[in-house]
C-alpha cells in the first residue's frame, strides 16, 4: 500500500506571493491533517479535514488555508507568504481521525521564502 | 493545554549501548501517545502506538511504555546501532481536543557513534 505522498517536495518562493500544497492520504484514509515544522517551533498543528469538513484548526492566521477532495486528497494553500513561513509543511493521514488511529505522515514540501 | 516535553534534547552513545528517550506531558487525559522517528530533512516514521489502556508497545528493538498517572512515556532502544541516529519525536493525542490533532514534543536528537 502507497504511504502518504505529498507535492511537491521544495518549493521556493518570494514574500507576498501565494502557494498551494498538496497531500494525497494512505488509501482508503479519510482524515488528513497538516503541520508546520520549524526549528523554533517545533512541530504545530495547522488544521484537519475529514469527510471535506475541516474538523480541528490550529493557531494561525487566516493565510494558511486548506481544503478536502471528495477523494480525500487535500490542499494547503498560504496567501502573502512572509518570511517567517518558510518551514517543512508536513501532512498525515488515518483512516477515520479516530482517537485511538495511528497517524502516517507524508516526507513533507519544503518551503523557502526569499 | 497539553504541553509535551523531552529529554535530553540531544544524546550521543556508542554503537551497541541501550539507551532510554523521555516523554512527559502534562495532561493525564490522552486516548494514545506515539513515538516516530524523523531523519534530516525528512518525514515523520510511526514507531510505536501505545493506546492509553496499554502499559507498552514492542517491535523489534524498540520498546516504548506509558505510565499515565505520572504523565510519562519511555522509549527503549536495545544495542543501538548507527542507523538508528535520528531525531526522536513523542505525540499526545489529547481527550480535549476531537479528531486527529497531536501534540508533539521537541524531539532528542540521537547520534550513534560506530
Amino acid at each position: 500500500k502507497a504511504g502518504v505522498t505529498q507535492t511537491p517536495r521544495y518549493l521556493i518562493k518570494t514574500r507576498g506571493q501565494q502557494v498551494t500544497l498538496s497531500c494525497s492520504p494512505i488509501s482508503g484514509h479519510r482524515s488528513v491533517s497538516w503541520y508546520q515544522q520549524t526549528p523554533g517551533q517545533g512541530l504545530q498543528f495547522l488544521f484537519e479535514y475529514f469527510s471535506e469538513t475541516q474538523r480541528n484548526k490550529g493557531n494561525f492566521p487566516g493565510r494558511f488555508s486548506g481544503r478536502q477532495f471528495s477523494n480525500s486528497r487535500s490542499e494547503m494553500n498560504v496567501s502573502t507568504l512572509e518570511l517567517g513561513d518558510s518551514a517543512l509543511y508536513l501532512c498525515a493521514s488515518s483512516p477515520t481521525g479516530g482517537s485511538y488511529n495511528e497517524q502516517f505522515f507524508g516526507p513533507g514540501t519544503r518551503l523557502t521564502v526569499l | 493545554k497539553q504541553e509535551v516535553t523531552q529529554i535530553p534534547a540531544a544524546l550521543s552513545v556508542p554503537e551497541g549501548e541501550n539507551l532510554v528517550l523521555n516523554c512527559s506531558f502534562t495532561d493525564s487525559a490522552i486516548y494514545n501517545l506515539q513515538w516516530f522517528r524523523q531523519d534530516p530533512g525528512k518525514g515523520l516514521t510511526s514507531l510505536l502506538l501505545i493506546q492509553s489502556s496499554q502499559r507498552e508497545q514492542t517491535s523489534g528493538r524498540l520498546n516504548a511504555s506509558l505510565d499515565k498517572s505520572s504523565g510519562r512515556s519511555t522509549l527503549y532502544i536495545a544495542a543501538s546501532q548507527p542507523g538508528d541516529s535520528a531525531t526522536y519525536l513523542c505525540a499526545a493525542k489529547d481527550q480535549e481536543t476531537s479528531g486527529s490533532r497531536l501534540t508533539f514534543g521537541e524531539g532528542t536528537q540521537l547520534t550513534v557513534n560506530p
